[in-house]
């Protein structure tokens, strides 16, 4: 099925970094999600995006709806332990399935 | 409150059994989805219900896979003759309601291994 192309697929960062992921599609998507995956969990919202152009903060984590609304990106700053997990970017395009990027595993090195 | 709980959280079967797998949808959300998620694969959209509205099934892989939901609330995906390709993680998800940005909250999920 249709996916987004989700980069990178995995990184290897020091506590205390910044991080930057991001999303592509070669579709528009009306809405454009950010979800968080711990291990044996479902993927938890961190941050739902609405109109392209818009940029929305949750904490340390910075997320921007691309202009063209065929792409995205998630920040997030100042890594601490808990970030760890797969992060996944999601979009909707018309009826409210979602259609889910590869994922992004996030290991941090204390 | 309550979440999306799923059971079982594990099963194992044999190759050609019958499986059911089931969702009880956080209290008064409408909309309820069913997805699929592969090894170090993101989620892939399955089934969706919206109140007393036909499913979209546009996901469904093979006519192996259906589901159906009782009375607007539990959710139950049958998949026959399971294949080795049908392992994955089976995520349900349920919403306040189908239209809207809505958000979509998952349960843990249910590891089927096909043997």
């Amino acid at each position: 099925g249709q996916q987004l192309n989700q980069s990178p697929q995995s990184m290897f960062i020091q506590e205390g970094e910044d991080v930057s992921m991001n999303c592509t599609s070669s579709s528009i998507f009306n809405t454009w999600l950010w979800y968080k995956q711990d291990p044996g969990e479902g993927p938890v919202l961190l941050i739902a995006l609405y109109k392209a152009g818009e940029l929305t903060s949750n904490g340390r984590l910075t997320a921007q709806f691309g202009i063209t609304r065929k792409d995205s990106f998630l920040n997030i700053s100042a890594s601490i332990p808990s970030d760890v997990g797969i992060y996944f970017c999601a979009g909707i395009q018309g009826a409210q399935k979602l259609v889910f990027g590869q994922g992004t595993r996030l290991t941090i090195n204390p | 409150g309550a979440g999306v709980s799923q059971s079982p959280s594990n099963k194992v079967t044999e190759k050609g059994k019958d499986v059911e797998l089931r969702c009880d949808p956080i209290s008064g959300h409408t909309a309820l989805y069913w997805y699929r998620q592969s090894l170090g694969q993101g989620l892939e959209f399955l089934i969706y219900f919206q109140g007393n509205s036909a499913p979209d099934k546009s996901g469904l892989p093979s006519d192996r896979f259906s589901a159906e939901r009782t009375g607007g609330s539990v959710s139950t995906l049958t998949i026959q003759r399971t294949q080795q390709e049908d392992s994955a993680v089976y995520l349900c998800a349920s919403s306040l309601r189908g239209t809207g940005p809505y958000e979509q909250y998952f349960g843990p999920g249910t590891r089927l291994t096909v043997t």
